[in-house]
């Protein structure tokens, strides 16, 4: 089955900092999206993005598809930004399974 | 409700017992999924249901596991016999189906002592 690797899979940085995240799969993909995983253990959708890029606010995303990969950038990072951001995968081969990557825990010290 | 519902929240059990949780998807959505996060690790598929059948439950650990969705909305997944490696958090997700949005409940913390 398809793999998902994230990195870094720690980042501390101070308040303000900018950040990327990465995430790479070992196969075609239908279907990408990131999370933010709270202290509370909830998923927040971040981003719907199999191909392209999106921006929210000081968040952004970026998928190459064809060199599967996708980036997670964060700017001007906040305390309340802090959590375990997850990047998850759709086979392309199968509508089925979404699969995660091991996370990158993200911590901001004010 | 607004988004994917699961009950209860939390759960205790004691090892050997049989114990059901549930997910309520958002409305609409055909396509329902099981998780199970454990501690320090992204969540790790258990099954997919598109409607009221199982069309990938290669994620499920043993036979001890078994998830239902009879009516395709509300699922629940049972496990019999519980062992205190099961304890984990257990989350559902909902979607339109296919190649689209996946939105994730808050989990159901299970804990077999």
């Amino acid at each position: 089955g398809i793999q998902v690797e994230q990195s870094p899979p720690d980042l501390i940085l101070q308040e303000g900092a900018n950040s990327t995240l990465r995430c790479n799969f070992s196969d075609s993909v239908n279907n990408l999206q990131w999370f933010h995983q709270n202290p509370w253990g909830q998923l927040i959708n971040l981003f719907y993005i199999p191909s392209g890029t999106k921006q929210n606010g000081r968040l952004s995303a970026t998928t190459v598809a064809t060199e599967r990969y996708s980036l997670l950038y964060i700017s001007s990072s906040q305390t309340t930004d802090s959590g375990v951001y997850f990047c998850a995968v759709g086979e392309y081969s199968s509508a089925s399974k979404i699969i995660f990557g091991s996370g990158t825990r993200l911590s901001i010290r004010p | 409700g607004a988004g994917v519902s699961q009950t209860p929240s939390n759960k205790v059990t004691e090892k050997g017992k049989y114990v059901e949780l549930r997910c309520d998807p958002i409305s609409g959505h055909t396509a329902l999924y099981w998780y199970r996060q454990s501690l320090g690790q992204g969540p790790e598929f258990l099954i997919y249901f598109q409607g009221t059948g199982a069309a990938d439950d290669s994620g499920l650990p043993n036979d001890r596991f078994f998830a239902v969705r009879p009516e395709g909305s509300v699922s629940t997944l049972k496990i019999q016999r519980t062992e205190r490696g099961d304890s984990a958090v257990y989350l559902c997700a909902s979607s339109l189906g296919g190649e689209t949005e996946a939105f994730f409940g808050q989990g159901t913390r299970l804990t077999v002592v």
